[in-house]
């Protein structure tokens, strides 16, 4: 399985900032997203992280809240901007392995917005 | 939204015991992952699932995707402290194409 990093691995932001989340991952790969955890629940999809164009939105998610880059197959960052304390979460990317469907995860970011 | 029920939400076992916990949905699955989630981490990949009726293990984990193709078991034997955390069931549809669905999490706790 691919080895993922995230940056910053936590971190506490005051309403109204924003804040871009990196994930680099040590091979190429095709697909890329990122996720959201909301304290004490399960994971949801935010977009797709598609390379060279823009990303692929979840309903719900926007991508002013939400911009996405992704310029190669080993890079994506996420921000997320106008934050409130609703974003407090951790935010996940992930990887599509060689096995097509088995997807990696990173170990993601603690938000805190106060 | 969630379309993956998942069951159940908690456990409290003693050392040793098995563990059993299931995912289930009105939708059909091409693709079913189990993943372990401990505090503070990312969730990590333990069984993934392809076919109709495939039982593939993994250690002392042993996990079923159900022949309708819309359900999916995850037993643990004889558990350990180390078992602690939390286990997410996720599916792939064949329309969502990498898109992960996820079911609401068991939260594992082990009593040595």
């Amino acid at each position: 399985s691919a080895v993922i990093s995230q940056k910053p691995s936590r971190d506490i932001c005051q309403r109204g900032t924003s804040l871009t989340i990196q994930c680099q991952v040590d091979s190429q790969v095709t697909m890329m997203f990122w996720y959201r955890q909301q304290p004490g629940q399960s994971l949801t999809l935010i977009a797709t992280a598609n390379q060279g164009s823009e990303a692929t939105y979840e309903s719900g998610f926007v991508i002013d809240k939400f911009p996405i880059s992704r310029p190669n197959l080993t890079f994506s960052t996420l921000t997320v901007s106008n934050m409130s304390p609703e974003d407090s979460s951790i935010y996940l990317c992930s990887v599509v392995g060689q096995g097509v469907s088995e997807q990696y995860f990173g170990p993601g970011t603690r938000l805190t917005v106060t | 939204g969630q379309q993956l029920n998942q069951s159940p939400q908690s456990m409290f076992i003693q050392e040793g015991e098995d563990v059993s916990m299931n995912c289930t949905s009105s939708s059909i699955f091409n693709t079913w992952l189990w993943y372990k989630q401990d505090p503070g981490e990312g969730p990590v990949l333990l069984i993934a699932l392809y076919k109709a009726g495939e039982l593939t293990s993994n250690g002392r984990l042993t996990a079923q995707f159900g022949i309708t193709r819309k359900d999916s078991f995850l037993n643990i034997s004889a558990s350990i402290p180390s078992d602690v955390g939390i286990y997410f069931c996720a599916g792939l549809r064949e329309t969502s194409g990498s898109r992960l669905t996820f079911g609401e999490g068991t939260q594992l706790t082990v009593n040595p």
